[in-house]
């Protein structure tokens, strides 16, 4: 069936260098892939997203990009923030079995002062 | 502002108690979603509904049971018959129930057992 990896599952970065976030989707025909951060004891929050139709896009200091051929996206973070620190959800939509998202595992990011 | 209201944030169940989860939503969303999440693993969708008095069944959705009576509402029941029902619960709506539209969520439910 469908699925969205996600790696790595932890991560540590010291504040001010940059983390890097990747996943892999199965199906072909998947046209969005959201990012959402969640810190504890919160619902996931949307940071950045991106269409089929589009590579990279960018928002101050996260960026997305996307490879259709290689069916994999990357969520980059630069200067990083102690305020970063969360579990950062990838997700792509999928149409195969019915309309919906599919979550990848997650990653805990922490940023070291 | 507007936003996603889960109510209560902690909840425990006993043994062969249904209990039901609240989500409010009043951002004039179509579409609302319930979200199981487990340690370590990622977000498993247990119903949806794209309108009012309409929903369908996620990958996860025995042991529970929902109801859209109301655009803005979308209660969640964990029934008895869900065996292992610890977990933290996510509501979440969108504007359109297409998967490619942004999910709003909010700040989940925290169910246990006694």
């Amino acid at each position: 069936g469908e699925n969205v990896e996600q790696h790595p599952s932890t991560l540590s970065v010291q504040e001010g260098d940059s983390a890097v976030i990747k996943c892999t989707y199965s199906d072909s025909a998947s046209n969005y892939f959201p990012w959402y951060k969640q810190e504890l004891g919160k619902g996931p929050q949307l940071i950045i997203d991106i269409r089929s139709n589009v590579g990279e896009k960018k928002d101050q200091r996260i960026a997305v990009t996307l490879n259709k051929t290689a069916k994999h996206f990357s969520l980059h973070i630069t200067e990083t923030q102690p305020e970063d620190s969360a579990v950062y959800f990838c997700a792509g939509a999928t149409k195969t079995s019915y309309d919906k998202v599919i979550f990848g595992p997650g990653t805990s990011l922490s940023v070291i002062p | 502002d507007g936003g996603i209201t889960q109510s209560p944030k902690y909840l425990f169940r006993k043994e062969g108690q249904n209990v039901t989860l609240s989500c409010e939503q009043n951002l004039n969303h179509d579409a609302m979603y319930w979200y199981r999440q487990d340690p370590g693993q990622g977000l498993r969708l247990i119903y949806y509904s794209q309108i009012v008095n309409d929903f369908q069944k996620g990958d996860i959705a025995e042991g529970y049971s929902v109801s859209r009576e109301k655009k803005e509402s979308f209660p969640l029941t964990v029934t008895s018959a869900q065996k292992n029902p610890t977990a933290f619960y996510l509501c979440a709506s969108s504007i359109v129930g297409a998967s490619n539209q942004p999910q709003h969520f909010g700040d989940g439910t925290r169910l246990s057992i006694l």
